[in-house]
């Protein structure tokens, strides 16, 4: 069945660093995936998302390139601020109704 | 637009009690999802609804665990009795449609700690 597997953590990184979180994932043909951020004591929100083969999905400087070839949606920020400090979590359906599998997440913390 | 709202947004329980958690999707989704993240663990999936009802409850972890949707409205998910394994984030999450175009919009979770 799906499933994704989530680079471990915790991240820390200095203010302006460079990002990348690895997710890579098993899937039955080519479901969309997602990235989902928990930012302190809020609730999952929906990052970004692709929904094919080769797309990118992109918000608020945060990237990520569904690549079929390496079965990868690597998270990526060319440079990150103290506001970013949160869970980030990957994901993909795993059933007719869309249920996802998430990762086990990554806690990143940016230090001033 | 209301999001998805969770209540109680912290519990703590005694180990043998009973809670009940309730989630208010978003107005007009159809599909209501439960999930949970214990531990620190990845984010499980626990069940599905469909207005009111259940398509999808594999991920349940056993019967002391309870889920209702009355009416197709507001959901609710009675944990009786707690565990200390209970402890954790249980997240709701709505959405219109399952096709690919549609958005899962997820609540801000109830902790729940059980003693």
């Amino acid at each position: 069945g799906n499933s994704v597997t989530q680079m471990e953590g915790p991240v820390t990184l200095s203010e302006e660093a460079f990002l990348t979180i690895n997710c890579t994932y098993t899937a039955t043909g080519y479901p969309s995936l997602f990235w989902y951020v928990q930012y302190p004591g809020e609730g999952l929100q929906l990052l970004l998302k692709a929904t094919k083969a080769d797309d990118k999905g992109s918000n608020k400087g945060f990237e990520a390139t569904y690549r079929k070839e390496t079965t990868s949606f690597h998270l990526e920020k060319g440079s990150v601020q103290v506001s970013d400090s949160a869970v980030y979590f990957c994901a993909l359906p795993i059933g007719s109704a869309r249920q996802l599998t998430f990762g086990s997440g990554t806690q990143l913390t940016v230090l001033p | 637009e209301a999001g998805v709202t969770q209540f109680p947004s912290h519990s703590v329980i005694e180990k043998g009690q009973t809670v009940t958690l309730r989630c208010d999707p978003i107005s007009g989704h159809d599909n209501l999802y439960w999930y949970r993240r214990v531990m620190g663990k990845e984010i499980k999936f626990l069940l599905h609804f469909v207005k009111e009802s259940k398509q999808d409850e594999s991920g349940m972890p056993n019967n002391r665990f309870l889920a209702e949707r009355t009416g197709g409205t507001y959901s609710t998910l009675k944990v009786q009795p707690a565990e200390l394994e209970d402890s954790g984030v249980y997240f709701c999450a709505s959405s219109q449609g399952i096709s690919s175009g549609n958005t899962i919009y997820f609540g801000e979770g109830s902790w729940l700690t059980v003693v």
